[in-house]
């Protein structure tokens, strides 16, 4: 069974704290993308990586990093931790020439 | 960039009612229309998707429709049962790294 596995299924971090959250996939796929869910929001992409050291900014990049330096796993960094990065980060995968994306099933970060 | 709006944000169905969801987006060029279902304490699943060069497409109780020149594409899930109860999103992608989603609808089915 194909799996998109994020390290953390709940955080909570103090306000100015450096922020690593992982994903790991298996499928061999190139892409990979970060996304943070909010009520009312939907799903809305803060980086993506369409190959190794590669990344692209997405829509909501502000306060955030990205790392991937082997072709499965892909980090989200957030440097300094404020409480509007309080939110559901889900993580999610797709191979060249396929559109759709596999999921993992998402890291719900508090900063307090 | 691509806009993908949706509606409603909240559905109730009664168990066996037809349920439909409806979206639309921005972009001309977008091609590919998947939809994705978020149970609790899960990540979003694809459950059907439909491609620019299709007008409907069917997956036993669930199908999509689509109408390109109105620019706007259509979840029905018919016979509902309560384990159909979860957040529906609806997403558009021109085949690159551009998918946008929809807000969401959060489907609940009473038995």
């Amino acid at each position: 069974d194909v799996k998109v596995t994020q390290s953390s299924r709940y955080l909570v971090k103090r306000t100015g704290e450096k922020v690593f959250l992982e994903c790991v996939q298996d499928m061999d796929h190139e892409n990979m993308f970060w996304y943070r869910q909010d009520p009312g929001l939907g799903l809305r992409l803060i980086y993506f990586s369409y190959d190794v050291k590669m990344k692209e900014k997405g829509d909501i990049p502000e306060g955030y990093s990205v790392s991937r330096e082997k072709k499965e796993r892909f980090s989200l960094i957030l440097e300094s931790a404020s409480t509007n990065q309080t939110s559901m980060y889900l993580c999610a995968s797709n191979g060249q020439g396929y559109y759709g994306y596999t999921f993992g099933s998402g890291t719900r970060l508090t900063v307090v | 960039g691509e806009n993908v709006e949706q509606h409603p944000s909240t559905l109730s169905v009664q168990e066996g009612d037809s349920a439909v969801i409806k979206c639309t987006y921005s972009d001309s060029a977008s091609n590919y229309f998947p939809w994705y279902k978020q149970e609790l304490g899960k990540g979003p699943q694809l459950i059907i998707d439909i491609r620019s060069n299709v007008g409907e497409k069917k997956d036993q109780r669930i199908a999509v429709t689509l109408n390109k020149t109105a620019k706007h594409f259509s979840l029905h899930i018919t016979e509902t049962q309560p384990e159909d109860s979860a957040v529906y999103f609806c997403a558009a992608s021109s085949g690159g790294n551009d998918m946008r989603f929809g807000a969401g609808t959060r489907l609940t089915v009473k038995p």
